[in-house]
């Protein structure tokens, strides 16, 4: 069955540490690949998406993503976190097309002063 | 600025009530998505309409309708509210073939 797995529920990182998300799909072809923000309270936000080409893809708020074929991931990347980026991440895949979207359970991001 | 806007952030109803969750966007946006949210579950996706009176069920139809009858309008009704369907609705839209672009901030229903 398709599926995606973020396989941390929660990660808690220092302000100015690195950060890597995990993001795990299976489907047997290449699908098209999002990442999500939620802030407390609100609605989604999309960070940046992949959907053919260069496998390092640029996205808002300085986060990019890596896209490998052979490991099926997609794994969320930021050099140095700030407070505010605090959140929970989504990690989405299409599988036949850019609407219909499978969703990740979600990665909830704490940054410690 | 663009905005997805649901009528309500919480809404506390009966079982067995019928339920309207209204969602307008000012974006002319052609695509039009329901979500639930549910902890541990991520977002699970109930209907999503490409274009005025036309819908597609997404993976959680089942107990819900939806209508279009505007392009910026899009309704998610529960026909016969249970207490299962107590749960975070986010309403999103999108330009045509794109994925959920923006979202609403939500609206918490509870079935009692």
């Amino acid at each position: 069955a398709q599926s995606v797995t973020q396989p941390d529920i929660h990660i808690t990182v220092s302000e100015g540490a690195s950060l890597e998300l995990r993001c795990n799909y299976s489907y047997g072809a290449t699908p098209y690949l999002f990442w999500y923000v939620q802030s407390p309270g609100q609605g989604l936000q999309l960070l940046l998406k992949y959907f053919s080409g260069d496998t390092l893809v640029q996205g808002i708020k300085g986060f990019e993503a890596e896209f490998k074929r052979s490991q099926s991931s997609f794994n969320l990347r930021k050099p140095s976190v700030h407070w505010s980026d605090a959140a929970e991440y989504f990690c989405a895949v299409g599988m036949q097309g850019a609407q219909k979207l499978v969703f990740g359970q979600g990665t909830r991001l704490t940054i410690n002063p | 600025d663009v905005k997805v806007t649901q009528s309500s952030r919480y809404l506390v109803k009966r079982t067995g009530e019928k339920v309207f969750l209204e969602c307008v966007q000012d974006m002319d946006h052609e695509n039009m998505f329901w979500y639930r949210q549910d902890p541990g579950l991520g977002l699970r996706l109930i209907y999503f309409s490409y274009d005025v009176k036309m819908k597609e069920k997404g993976d959680i139809p089942e107990g819900y309708s939806v209508s279009r009858e505007k392009k910026e309008r899009f309704s998610l009704i529960l026909e016969s509210a249970s207490t299962n369907q107590t749960s975070m609705y986010l309403c999103a839209s999108s330009a045509q073939a794109g994925p959920p672009q923006h979202f609403g901030d939500g609206t918490r229903l509870s079935i009692l």
